[in-house]
């Protein structure tokens, strides 16, 4: 069966900080991933995508995100984190055929100055 | 280019009313999918419309249907309302149903009291 975990529900770091956003999958045949951000009130903004090709991707706003078959990961990273970060962020995956995703619950992020 | 256009943004109503929500995808999208979004459950794929035909459905109970019209606006129907149908319901629109990426619009609030 088709899900994603995210096993953070919430995390904290300080601007300026590095940040690591962890998402597994489980599914049958090749994965699409994306990764996706919600700004409290608003619907979902696409930060990246993968789909085939280079494992590591980029993204906008600086996000970038690897692709581990092995590990069935595929991780969010920013380098350094801004406080207007500070958002739910949810991990997705999708099928070749038919445009039904399925989320992780999200990750709260909260950025301290 | 306009993006997704969800109304109304926020709905009350009471156990047993029925309710639709509305959804218009960006200009030349002629795939519409909708989720409910809940603390609880998360995001929650409802069904997906591609050119006035259903393509998927989640795992929904019947009271929840959907239509799509010949302009690729959508609308949702939710009969018989119950007080855990409360949630935000995102509309996302894709220009092909396959996977690709979905351009969300920012929801309808709906409370049922």
């Amino acid at each position: 069966a088709q899900s994603v975990t995210q096993p953070d529900i919430h995390i904290t770091v300080s601007e300026g900080a590095s940040l690591e956003l962890r998402c597994n999958y489980s599914y049958g045949a090749t994965p699409y991933l994306f990764w996706y951000v919600q700004s409290p009130g608003q619907g979902l903004q696409l930060l990246l995508k993968y789909f085939s090709g280079d494992t590591l991707v980029q993204g906008i706003k600086g996000f970038e995100a690897e692709f581990k078959r092995s590990q069935s990961s595929f991780n969010l990273r920013k380098p350094s984190v801004h406080w207007s970060d500070a958002a739910e962020y949810f991990c997705a995956v999708g099928a070749i055929t038919g445009n039904q995703f399925y989320f992780g619950t999200g990750t709260s992020l909260t950025v301290i100055p | 280019k306009a993006g997704v256009t969800q109304t109304p943004r926020y709905l009350i109503k009471t156990r047993g009313q029925q309710v639709t929500l509305s959804c218009s995808p960006i200009s030349g999208h002629r795939s519409v999918s909708w989720y409910q979004q809940t603390p609880g459950q998360g995001l929650q794929f409802l069904f997906e419309y591609f050119s006035e035909t259903q393509r998927n459905k989640g795992n929904f109970p019947g009271r929840f249907s959907g239509r799509q019209f010949s302009n690729s606006r959508s609308e949702m129907n939710v009969s018989t309302l119950e007080l855990g149908d409360s949630a935000l319901y995102l509309c996302a629109s894709s220009g092909w149903t396959g996977s690709n990426e979905q351009f969300f619009g920012p929801g309808t609030r709906l409370t049922v009291l």
